[in-house]
């Protein structure tokens, strides 16, 4: 079954350090969408991205985030300067087009540590 | 705004009991509901969704949940846990006019052998 994989699975970086996080969708899914979890809280929406352009983000999702599909299979997430309280799980999720692009499909996530 | 309430955030069961995990959401208009559960280490994984119709959906593994409209509720159930079911389970709500979800802060559910 086809899946949504993340990499690297854990990131350690230092404040004020970019990082990127990296996502292969889903093959034939047309949206992708970036969450994350701080330990211990909910899963919290991030952004959303279609046929190339964000379609939906939150006010979490300020101007140190940006996201990018550098190519036909990678979905990325990054964070320019980060602080110490974008230490979180980071998840990727993608899904079809139609109704089906109402049920996503997540990757296993990305744990972000910021010292 | 739109929220998703999961009031148990930790229940201990013994095998064979049965479950019954909560979910309310505040949405004004159409939802989508779903029930994700994510086992110690792996991806969150969907184990079922509303999307009209019958408002008692089955899924995966024996579980199931029903939409009450009146109660803006989609409550999880098992009649029978079993010490594999031992995760975190997270409801979630998609509104009409979005494609995010807002995701419930989650019930860890162990199950004692």
């Amino acid at each position: 079954e086809p899946e949504v994989t993340q990499t690297p699975s854990h990131q350690v970086t230092q404040m004020g350090q970019e990082v990127i996080l990296r996502c292969v969708p889903i093959s034939n899914h047309l949206y992708f969408y970036w969450y994350r979890q701080i330990l211990g809280q909910k899963v919290e929406f991030l952004v959303s991205f279609y046929n190339n352009e964000i379609s939906e983000k939150s006010e979490i999702f300020d101007d140190q985030f940006s996201v990018e599909r550098p190519d036909g299979s990678n979905f990325t997430l990054k964070i320019r300067s980060t602080k110490l309280e974008d230490s979180a799980m980071y998840f990727c999720a993608s899904s079809d087009f139609g109704t089906g692009a109402y049920e996503q499909y997540f990757g296993p996530g990305t744990r972000l540590t910021v010292t | 705004a739109q929220s998703v309430s999961q009031h148990n955030h930790h229940v201990i069961l013994s095998e064979a009991a049965s479950l019954e995990l909560g979910c309310n959401y505040s949405y004004g208009g159409t939802v989508n509901l779903f029930w994700y559960v994510q086992y110690p280490g792996q991806h969150l994984q969907l184990l079922l969704k509303y999307f009209s119709g019958d408002p008692l959906v089955k899924g995966i593994k024996g579980f199931e949940a029903e939409f009450i409209k009146s109660k803006f509720s989609f409550n999880l159930r098992k009649p029978s846990v079993q010490w594999s079911d031992t995760a975190e389970y997270f409801c979630a709500v998609r509104g009409s006019g979005t494609y995010k979800y807002i995701f419930g802060t989650g019930t860890r559910l162990k199950v004692l052998a």
